[in-house]
């Protein structure tokens, strides 16, 4: 089975200070890794993934993620945070085994940036 | 580009109600998905459709049919409302499933709430 945890329901940053936004996975075979952005009102819209190749994932709106094998990690960051990140961040994995059409996601984490 | 559209975008029921709920796409992919979004939960897969004349059973299909009319549309219908099943539903697709590196393209979402 896999599974997703997001470290943090809520983020607060001031603008222009680092965000990162943690997420760890359970995967018994080797994932693809998602990071989504829910806006207020609207669906989830994809910011990055990783699927093989390099560990270090660029994405829109100037985030990247980091796959670290070793310690089940994928986490999100962006050098400098402005006040439209604010939003609700998922991590998601899709791996494969039973329920293998399935997208899992965590919870959520809810970034607000502080003037 | 109109991606996922899900109609209606807001529904008020009554306990005991039936509704259908609708979703295109015109991407020609060949997987789509139903989700649930709780405040905390994340999302859930209700039921998913791997392709055309496909559906199965996600984490929550209880309280939920499915029709994958054909490879465009898929429908979420609720047979007797409760205020359980009051959430954010939203539809998704992907050119495939199945342990797959293809994102999920989400609709905007369909705003339900049972009394």
């Amino acid at each position: 089975a896999q599974s997703v945890t997001q470290l943090g329901s809520h983020v607060s940053v001031s603008e222009g200070a680092l965000v990162l936004l943690r997420c760890n996975y359970s995967s018994s075979v080797p994932p693809y890794l998602f990071w989504y952005v829910q806006y207020p009102n609207q669906g989830l819209q994809l910011l990055l993934k990783y699927t093989t190749g390099a560990t270090l994932v660029k994405g829109i709106n100037g985030f990247e993620a980091e796959f670290k094998k070793s310690e089940t990690s994928f986490h999100l960051t962006k050098p400098s945070a402005h006040m439209s990140d604010a939003a609700e961040y998922f991590c998601a994995v899709s791996s494969g085994g039973a329920g293998s059409y399935q997208l899992t996601f965590g919870k959520g984490t809810k970034l607000s940036v502080i003037p | 580009n109109a991606g996922v559209t899900q109609t209606p975008k807001f529904q008020v029921l009554k306990t005991g109600q039936s509704m259908t709920l609708q979703c295109a796409q015109d991407m020609n992919h060949n997987s789509m998905y139903w989700y649930r979004q709780d405040p905390g939960m994340g999302l859930r897969l209700i039921y998913y459709s791997a392709s055309e004349g496909t559906t199965d059973k996600g984490e929550v299909p209880n309280g939920y049919n499915v029709s994958r009319l054909n490879k465009r549309e898929f429908s979420l219908r609720l047979e007797s409302a409760a205020p359980s099943q009051t959430s954010v539903y939203f539809c998704a697709s992907s050119e495939r499933g199945a342990y797959s590196n293809q994102p999920q393209h989400f609709g905007d979402g369909t705003r339900l709430s049972i009394l």
